[in-house]
């Protein structure tokens, strides 16, 4: 099974910031991953899918990028709707799995 | 607008069944792969399992495997879980997602369902 390892679990940063969130596969998955991010009490949110895409109506300040075993999700410049936790899936094959979630908290 | 509901969360002793449901609407269900995911309390997001669009394909996590059933009625837009000897590192919020593009199963969840909070205890 592929095992996905976020980093950080948690960061803090202040308004306008940007902000850096990892993630690593056990092995290579290709362009199949995708981000998520979950405010508290809600529902996930798809961010960005094929490692790149932005999903339409997504703010453009969240990009994606990577391929293979390393991605990276980035907040060019974080406000603070973007309190929330993040969570990269690879969608490789079965079973599918989620990184463990970075919580982001605002200064 | 795309809209998932889930129902069918209730508490149950361990050992016990259920079955979940999700009602789909505005789009071509039958065109889609769709999942189960779940989160425990406080924790992080789990993937269950995913069936093919035809239902013919199913896919679950080791963790469900044997004792859990993915299916779908096209006919209804529904999407179907069926939980067999529950335990109670099952209680989690169960969410629906669907799967973004269609005809694949190689793509996120482009939409997800409220939840439904299954509780296994005595």
């Amino acid at each position: 099974d592929i095992q996905m390892t976020q980093s950080p679990s948690s960061l803090s940063a202040s308004v306008g910031d940007r902000v850096t969130i990892t993630c690593r596969a056990s092995q290579d998955i290709r362009y199949y991953l995708a981000w998520y991010q979950q405010k508290p009490g809600t529902v996930p949110k798809l961010l960005i899918y094929g490692a790149s895409t932005l999903q339409s109506g997504v703010p453009s300040r969240f990009s994606g990028s990577g391929s293979g075993t390393d991605f990276t999700l980035t907040i060019s410049s974080l406000q603070p709707e973007d309190v929330a936790t993040y969570y990269c899936q690879t969608y490789d094959s079965a079973p599918q799995t989620f990184g463990q979630g970075t919580k982001v908290d605002v200064k | 607008e795309v809209q998932l509901l889930e129902s069918g969360g209730a508490l149950v002793q361990p050992g016990g069944s259920l079955r979940l449901s999700c009602a789909a609407f505005e789009f071509t269900f039958s065109s889609h792969f769709m999942s189960w995911v779940r989160q425990a309390p406080g924790k992080g997001l789990e993937w269950v399992s995913t069936v093919s669009s035809t239902g013919r394909n199913t896919y679950y996590s080791d963790s469900v495997k044997g004792r859990v059933t993915i299916s779908r009625a096209n006919s209804k837009n529904t999407l179907f879980l069926q939980m067999n000897s529950l335990r109670a590192e099952d209680t989690a919020v169960y969410y629906c997602a669907k799967v973004r593009a269609s005809e694949t199963y190689y793509d996120a969840y482009d939409y997800w369902g409220q939840g439904t909070l299954v509780t296994v205890s005595s």
